[in-house]
């Protein structure tokens, strides 16, 4: 049992670039967000998905399109890099329903370097 | 608007008890999260209060004032390794969602 995984863990793009940012789990979980982590400002959720084939924005999406094909992989692509994408990257997942407790399963974060 | 706030930085000392503070302002509220994040590390999941009161956990206790939107985190006997950052979250009411503070850094000192 992995948990959230993510790939790469770390990259250096050029302005303009594209990529993408795999988020597997193999938990069964419904929900995954993606949130950017910058210093001095916390956890900012791009966007999550409650489910397969359904995707939402969250606090800061522009610049950002994700997909979830599949109920364990949830995709962050960056179209156009930009150096103002420089932060770290997590996944995170967690079971559907409001159980107590419920809490998100953090991957270990993607380190995006943009020049 | 939604706002949650900490105190950016505190320094304890080993051994010591330290409270680390965390007051909300959120449409709607589901629960509340406190998080350990070493540096360079994914956040891990320390508790969880929906109702008031203290819930305590080994070492770790955390309370909740949902009338005041009050939260905090007490840490006793700590140890070097408690130097970390302390997030808190909100789960918020009707979404599926978390807001979270820009965390607290804590210095443990020999």
């Amino acid at each position: 049992n992995a948990g959230v995984t993510q790939t790469p863990k770390f990259r250096v793009l050029k302005t303009g670039q594209s990529m993408t940012l795999l988020c597997a789990q193999d938990m069964n979980h419904e929900y995954m967000y993606w949130y950017r982590q910058d210093p001095g400002m916390g956890l900012r959720l791009i966007h999550y998905s409650v489910g397969e084939g359904t995707t939402a924005k969250g606090e800061v999406p522009d610049g950002y399109n994700v997909s979830r094909l599949k109920k364990q992989n949830f995709l962050l692509g960056l179209e156009s890099a930009a150096p103002s994408q420089t932060s770290v990257y997590f996944c995170a997942s967690r079971p559907m329903g409001q159980a107590e407790g419920e809490t998100q399963y953090f991957g270990p974060g993607t380190r995006l370097l943009v020049l | 608007g939604q706002n949650i706030d900490q105190p950016t930085e505190m320094t304890a000392t080993e051994g010591a008890i330290v409270q680390i503070n965390c007051t909300y302002q959120t449409s709607g509220f589901n629960g509340l999260f406190w998080y350990q994040q070493h540096a360079g590390e994914a956040p891990t999941f320390l508790s969880y209060n929906v109702l008031d009161g203290l819930e305590e956990k080994g070492r770790f206790s955390s309370f909740l004032s949902r009338s005041k939107g009050y939260s905090y985190l007490l840490l006793k006997e700590l140890q070097m390794k408690d130097s970390a950052s302390y997030l808190c979250a909100v789960s918020t009411s009707g979404t599926y969602k978390y807001i979270f503070g820009t965390g607290t850094r804590l210095k443990v000192l020999a």
